[in-house]
């Protein structure tokens, strides 16, 4: 199986500032077939990238994604207070899906 | 709107059985590929198990496989996963999943998710 680990565990960071975090797989992913996912308390996961760096439907263009291989990147350019969340990468190239563990991303 | 509602959680013993079911709205059901995802505060998320859009394909994690069934009913647009032989380790919310596309493999990913269904297994 791939293993996704993802760093930081916690962001802590103020509304404005920028966020990037990484996600790297102990093998290649497969076509960049990674996914970024946004998950507050009490709710369901959200899709935010797919592809490594396709934004889903009506996510804001201050999320990005990058990265190819191995390593994985998300960007928000600045944070907006609905963006405090954990984030979870996940890879759907390779049998079976792996979820990374998450970052939190709180207000410092 | 796409929306899918789980249902069906709650307590059981070890070893018993449970069903989970997800009503799907807003998508032509019968076109897309299904899957339940599990989350517990120790290992996260993990994915269980996934189904075809014509149901005849399915796919499980080792972890549940010969204990779990995942199926579908397109005339009431529902996902069901079976649950037998229940542990501890078990113990988690499940989620219902859209696979975005009709197939699960050639890079699709989970589009839309429930709001979960908290199974707990325990005496």
């Amino acid at each position: 199986d791939i293993v996704l680990t993802q760093s930081p565990g916690t962001l802590s960071l103020s509304p404005g500032e920028r966020a990037t975090l990484s996600c790297r797989a102990s093998q290649s992913v497969s076509s960049s077939y990674l996914a970024w996912y946004q998950q507050k308390p009490g709710q369901a996961p959200r899709l935010l990238i797919y592809g490594a760096s396709t934004r889903a439907t009506g996510i804001p263009d201050r999320f990005s994604g990058s990265g190819s291989g191995t390593d994985f990147t998300l960007t928000i350019s600045r944070l907006e207070p609905e963006d405090f969340a954990v984030y979870y990468c996940q890879q759907y190239g390779s049998s079976p899906w792996t979820f990374g563990q998450g970052t939190k991303v709180e207000i410092k | 709107e796409v929306q899918v509602l789980e249902s069906g959680g709650g307590l059981v013993q070890p070893g018993g059985s449970l069903r989970l079911s997800c009503a799907a709205s807003g998508f032509t059901f019968s076109s897309y590929a299904m899957s339940w995802v599990r989350q517990t505060p120790g290992k996260g998320l993990e994915w269980v198990s996934a189904i075809s859009a014509s149901g005849g394909s399915t796919y499980y994690a080792d972890s549940v496989k010969g204990r779990f069934t995942i199926s579908t009913d397109n005339s009431k647009s529902t996902l069901y996963l079976q649950m037998n032989s229940l542990r501890a380790e078990d113990t988690a919310i499940y989620y219902c999943a859209r696979i975005s596309g009709s197939y699960f493999w050639g890079g699709r990913y989970f589009d839309y998710w429930g709001q979960g269904t908290l199974v707990t297994v325990s005496s």
